[in-house]
């Protein structure tokens, strides 16, 4: 079966630290990788696909790299509102995969 | 402008089927152009890929719950909707519908979703 393995679970840093978190892929997926934000309450907003490409009206202090089997997200310059909980999503060919999510806090 | 929107009952007794149906308003079911998927959360948990369809009817399940569901098309209403028989409590969750930006392989992500809807199985 087909496997995401997302990292850290949670973390916890200081308000303009770089940030960065990670998901694994248990095969080659090129770049069919989509990353999301969930605040509580809230539905998932999209905020990278194909890998690296940023969504429109996403800050740029967020970015995507990685090909093939691991990936990341970064953000650049953590803010307060970024608070939330992250995941990643497989989805360039059945079956559509969720990371497991990491939840993102302020000092 | 695209909108999705997820209606249910609220409240399935374990056992029994769930179902839920996602109006779409903004864009049809019948387009060649994108899939419509079901995603899931449990109450404090990850989200959860339940299955996706196209407008052929070709669907494609999670395989933990393929057993149990059944995704389709109400075309005339422009509308699908998801099964799930033999509810348990592990299926409490808030329930979206979503439709993806494209149908070629680097355009299947999900980016519209609608508001999602609580499910509660129990008796």
């Amino acid at each position: 079966d087909f496997q995401m393995t997302q990292s850290p679970s949670s973390l916890s840093a200081s308000v303009g630290d770089r940030v960065t978190i990670a998901c694994r892929a248990s095969q080659d997926i090129s770049n069919g990788l989509a990353w999301y934000q969930q605040k509580p309450g809230a539905v998932p907003k999209l905020l990278i696909y194909v890998a690296t490409t940023l969504q429109s009206g996403v800050p740029s202090r967020f970015s995507g790299s990685g090909s093939g089997t691991d990936f990341s997200l970064t953000i650049t310059g953590l803010q307060p509102e970024d608070v939330a909980t992250y995941y990643c999503l497989k989805y360039n060919s059945a079956p559509w995969t969720f990371g497991q999510g990491t939840k993102v806090e302020i000092k | 402008q695209l909108q999705l929107q997820e209606s249910g009952p609220g409240l399935v007794k374990p056992s029994e089927t769930l179902s839920l149906t996602c109006t779409v308003s903004g864009g049809s079911v019948r387009s060649n152009n994108y899939y419509w998927g079901w995603i899931r959360q449990p109450p404090g948990k990850g989200l959860e890929w339940i299955g996706t369809i196209y407008y052929t009817g070709v669907t494609y399940y999670s395989s933990s719950l393929q057993s149990r569901l059944t995704v389709s098309l109400d075309t005339p209403n422009n509308r699908f909707s998801l099964k799930l028989t033999s509810a348990t409590a592990a299926d409490t969750a808030i329930y979206y519908c979503a439709r993806t930006s494209g149908a070629g392989g680097l355009t299947q992500y999900f980016d519209t979703w609608g508001q999602g809807t609580l499910i509660t199985v129990s008796s």
